[in-house]
C-alpha cells in the first residue's frame, strides 16, 4: 500500500521564479492539505483540497495556489518566490476530513530559494 | 498569542528517564487533538491522539484538560530511539473549518546512553 508521494524531493531557485510542487495520495484517500515547516518551527497549514476544490485556507498569501486532480493528486504553485518561502512543504492526505481522521504525511519537498 | 504553545525545550535525559511534555492551545473550539513525532529531516508521524479520558500506548502516556486547555505527554523508560522532535496538534471543526491542524513549534528531545 503506497503511502503519500512528494516530487521532487529537493528544489532550488532564485527570488522571483515560480515552483510547482506535486503529491500523490495515500491510495483510497481523497483529501490533501499542503503544510509549509520552516526550520525550527512546526508545519503551518497552507490550504486543503476536496473534490477538486480548494475547501479552506490558511494565512499565506494569494501567490500560493494548488490544484487537485480527478485522481486525488494534487499541486502546489507559489508564484514569485521569496528568500522567506524557503522551507519543506509537506502534503498530508486523510479520507474525509472527519473529527479524529488521521492525516498521513509524505516526506517533503525541500525548497531553497537564493 | 500562538494558537499552540509547546515547552521550548530541548530536552536532554538519560535512557531510562521519565519526561514530559506540556501543551496550550488557545482556541476553545479545538476538537480533536495529537501528538507527532518528526525524526530529523522527516516527515511528521502520528504518535498518538489524545482524549479527554486520557490515554496510553506502551510507554507513552497523554492527558487532555480541557478546562485549562493544556495537552501533555509523558514518555516512561525512555530509549534512545525517542529521540526526536515532537509536535502538539490541535484540530478545529465547524463553520468554515476541517480537518486543518494547527501545530506547536516542536519541543526536540534527546536520550543519551
Amino acid at each position: 500500500d503506497a503511502g503519500v508521494t512528494q516530487s521532487p524531493t529537493h528544489l532550488i531557485k532564485t527570488r522571483g521564479q515560480q515552483v510547482t510542487l506535486r503529491c500523490s495520495p495515500k491510495s483510497g484517500h481523497d483529501t490533501v492539505s499542503w503544510y509549509q515547516q520552516a526550520l525550527g518551527q512546526g508545519p503551518q497549514f497552507i490550504f486543503q483540497y476536496y473534490e477538486e476544490e480548494e475547501r479552506q485556507r490558511g494565512n499565506f498569501p494569494d501567490r500560493f495556489s494548488g490544484h487537485q486532480f480527478p485522481n486525488y493528486s494534487s499541486e502546489l504553485n507559489v508564484n514569485a518566490l521569496l528568500l522567506g518561502d524557503s522551507a519543506l512543504y509537506l502534503c498530508a492526505s486523510s479520507l474525509g476530513v472527519a473529527m479524529g481522521e488521521t492525516q498521513y504525511f509524505g516526506p517533503g519537498t525541500r525548497l531553497l530559494v537564493l | 498569542r500562538k494558537e499552540v504553545e509547546q515547552d521550548p525545550g530541548p530536552f536532554n535525559v538519560p535512557e531510562g528517564a521519565t519526561v514530559a511534555f506540556n501543551c496550550t492551545y488557545s482556541n476553545s473550539a479545538s476538537q480533536s487533538f495529537f501528538w507527532y513525532r518528526q525524526d530529523c529531516r522527516k516527515e511528521p508521524k502520528l504518535l498518538m491522539s489524545v482524549y479527554s479520558s486520557g490515554n496510553e500506548d506502551g510507554r507513552f502516556t497523554a492527558q487532555l484538560n480541557r478546562a485549562s486547555q493544556y495537552i501533555s505527554l509523558l514518555i516512561r523508560d525512555s530509549k534512545l530511539s525517542d529521540s526526536a522532535t515532537y509536535l502538539c496538534v490541535v484540530n478545529v471543526y465547524g463553520g468554515t473549518s476541517y480537518g486543518k491542524l494547527t501545530f506547536g513549534q516542536g519541543t526536540i528531545l534527546t536520550v543519551h546512553p
